[in-house]
């Protein structure tokens, strides 16, 4: 069964530096992979999505994937207050939403 | 806003009392998610409908949780009879299909005391 791990549990960090989340997987054949954001005001976003090794940004987030070390992370550029939130790492094979495997979450603060 | 609607926002319960809880997916989409969502496990996900037809009903949580879809707008999740350790945040999402994203409700949080 697949297990998604993320790390720190909860990162402070100060507006417009670099913050950056950790997620490991345990399925090397995974392939499809996920940031989402949860706001408690919002509910969950997807942020970014990748399915092949290298990087993929969309605005100030950018996702690294390396399948062959299990690792999936998340940097967000120029964080700012409105970014604080709870970030979900989520992993599937195939793409199925059904199979999806989420992470327990990094809590994000961003001091101003 | 047209996206998944989940009703109520909180909910508090006895226990031992029967519980259901509501969401509206986004209009048109074909797939239907519910999760439960706690610090421990985290996101677990409880069932997946496809156009209406029940496709999983998580194993662990089959004996007092039952999701149904009455039509292609509406579903319910009812929980008989809650428990203190069914106290977590239920989310609901949805999906035109299955490899498409997902979209997310508010969730309902349920506190059963």
């Amino acid at each position: 069964q697949q297990k998604v791990q993320q790390s720190p549990e909860s990162l402070t960090v100060s507006e417009g530096a670099m913050a950056s989340l950790n997620c490991t997987f345990s399925d090397g054949t995974s392939n499809n992979f996920r940031w989402y954001r949860q706001h408690s005001a919002k509910g969950l976003e997807v942020l970014v999505s990748i399915f092949s090794d290298g990087e993929k940004e969309e605005g100030r987030f950018t996702a690294h994937l390396n399948r062959a070390n299990l690792h999936v992370s998340l940097h967000i550029r120029e964080p700012q207050p409105s970014d604080s939130a709870v970030y979900l790492c989520a992993v599937s094979i195939g793409g199925s939403n059904a199979k999806l495997t989420f992470g327990k979450g990094t809590k994000l603060s961003v001091k101003s | 806003d047209a996206g998944v609607t989940q009703t109520p926002r909180h909910e508090v319960a006895e226990k031992g009392q029967t519980i259901i809880l509501k969401c509206e997916p986004v209009s048109g989409h074909n797939d239907l998610f519910w999760y439960r969502q706690t610090k421990i496990q985290g996101l677990e996900l409880l069932s997946y409908f496809r156009s209406k037809s029940l496709m999983e009903d998580g194993g662990a949580f089959k004996d007092r949780f039952k999701a149904e879809m009455l039509n292609s707008s509406f579903s319910t999740l009812k929980i008989q009879p809650t428990e203190p350790k069914d106290s977590a945040v239920y989310l609901c999402a949805s999906s035109h299909r299955d490899n498409e994203r997902l979209f997310f409700g508010h969730g309902t949080k349920l506190s059963v005391l």
